[in-house]
């Protein structure tokens, strides 16, 4: 069973604080990694992904890969209280009838004025 | 462009009843994936389809099935409802090639 762990938190930071979420797979193989927002009551939305070790950064947005680790995170600098939302780590993964995204169950983050 | 279009927003059924879900995707999206949400199990993986084709199949009971048309557009239909079927049913949709998923406002089950 291909899994994706995640701290549920809620993470609280304070507004302009860097926010960091991190995220562990059970795939070796896997080559696709993404994070998704989701706000309260909203459906969930790409904002970033990465396929190679290492950093990738969107604006505020850095994504970190470690594949020996089987890692992933998300930093978010200069947090701002609309950044406040369910942050979802997923993979692509296989299973025995292809490949699917897998997402983990989420980390809520607060962030406070 | 549209978004995706998921309807109906909202349903209430009875333990024992079927129901069908219907997702409409981004005009020129011919992928279609389905994934059930709730509080305790996140988004999980129900059902891939692309031309038609259901190219993926998560880990759900046989009363979990759909399909896709040659408009693209997909249904899901759960038969013999259970309370646990209760959750917020996505649709997502994504171009071919693509790994970008764009989800729909999705669909809240409640079984009582």
């Amino acid at each position: 069973q291909k899994e994706v762990e995640q701290n549920s938190g809620p993470l609280s930071v304070p507004e302009g604080a860097i926010a960091s979420l991190n995220c562990t797979y059970s795939d070796r193989v896997s080559q696709s990694f993404f994070w998704y927002r989701q706000y309260s009551g909203k459906s969930p939305e790409l904002i970033m992904s990465i396929y190679s070790n290492g950093d990738k950064e969107d604006g505020r947005f850095t994504a970190q890969l470690n594949k020996a680790s089987q890692y992933v995170s998300l930093l978010i600098r200069d947090s701002q209280p609309s950044d406040s939302a369910t942050y979802l780590c997923a993979f692509r993964g296989v299973n025995q009838a292809g490949t699917a995204l897998i997402f983990g169950k989420g980390t809520t983050l607060s962030v406070s004025s | 462009k549209a978004g995706v279009t998921q309807t109906p927003r909202y349903l209430i059924k009875t333990r024992g009843q079927q129901v069908t879900l219907s997702c409409s995707p981004i005009s020129g999206h011919r992928s279609v994936s389905w994934y059930q949400q709730t509080p305790g199990q996140g988004l999980q993986f129900l059902f891939e389809y692309f031309s038609e084709t259901q190219r993926n199949k998560g880990n759900f009971p046989g009363r979990f099935s759909g399909r896709q048309f040659s408009n693209s557009r997909s249904e899901m239909n759960v038969s013999t409802l259970e309370l646990g079927d209760s959750a917020l049913y996505l649709c997502a949709s994504s171009l071919t090639g693509q790994e970008k998923l764009f989800f729909g406002s999705g669909t809240q089950l409640s079984v009582l």
